[in-house]
């Protein structure tokens, strides 16, 4: 699987939009960009995943780069409740393993 | 929909003694996956199953690690002798693999303090 690499940490005020990026310059052809994100003390939740086209869901928007070497997981309204560690993973989509990194430590403040 | 449910939730136990993870994946689910998160070394995978057969156990710290999943509704994860070191938060993932999308659903973790 492909590494990826995201800021260490990251502020955004409440109400904007957050916008996380992440680079997997040596994502493969059949790998898929998954976005997860974990609330202090929770279990990681899986929050959207995308192969080349944009993608939207009730909690996200995702943005690949036409070369696919880099995304963005787009917050539009962020709340104190999304305050958490955001994942990008990038991985084969039939089953298998996620390996996580570091993430990106998202403050997002009154 | 419970989620899956992982017990118990804390654990405090002395170096020496065997320890046991219990985990419900939800149901209809066909893989199970179990991690271990530390400060150190973040959200690690020890083991997988995929139909209740492990496929992939390389994450396994050692041989005191074992897991089992003898139905597609229970999972095991045993620790013996426990050591300082096993002191983690341990999560199980249940997914369906090959499913649109194929995603893990984490449940709340076992915390687990070895004294």
């Amino acid at each position: 699987d492909a590494k990826t690499t995201q800021p260490t940490s990251m502020d955004c005020a409440e109400g904007r939009a957050a916008n996380l990026p992440c680079n997997h310059s040596t994502i493969s052809g059949n790998e898929y960009v998954y976005w997860y994100r974990q609330i202090h003390s929770q279990g990681p939740q899986y929050i959207i995943h995308g192969l080349k086209n944009n993608e939207t869901n009730e909690m996200a928007s995702l943005i690949i780069t036409e070369d696919r070497k880099s995304s963005t997981l787009i917050l539009p309204h962020a709340t104190l409740r999304d305050t958490a560690v955001y994942y990008c993973i990038v991985r084969v989509s039939q089953g298998g393993k996620l390996i996580f990194g570091q993430g990106t430590e998202l403050s997002v403040k009154p | 929909d419970a989620g899956v449910i992982q017990s118990p939730r804390h654990e405090v136990t002395e170096m020496g003694q065997e320890v046991t993870l219990r985990c419900k994946p939800i149901s209809g689910h066909n893989s199970l996956f179990w991690y271990r998160q530390t400060m150190m070394r973040g959200l690690e995978l020890l083991i997988y199953f995929n139909n209740n057969v492990p496929i992939d156990d390389s994450g396994m710290p050692e041989d005191r690690f074992s897991a089992k999943m003898p139905n597609a509704s229970f999972s095991t994860l045993k620790i013996q002798p426990s050591e300082p070191r096993d002191s983690a938060v341990y999560f199980c993932a249940s997914g369906l693999a090959g499913g649109r999308p194929d995603t893990q659903y984490f449940g709340p973790g076992t915390r687990l303090t070895v004294l």
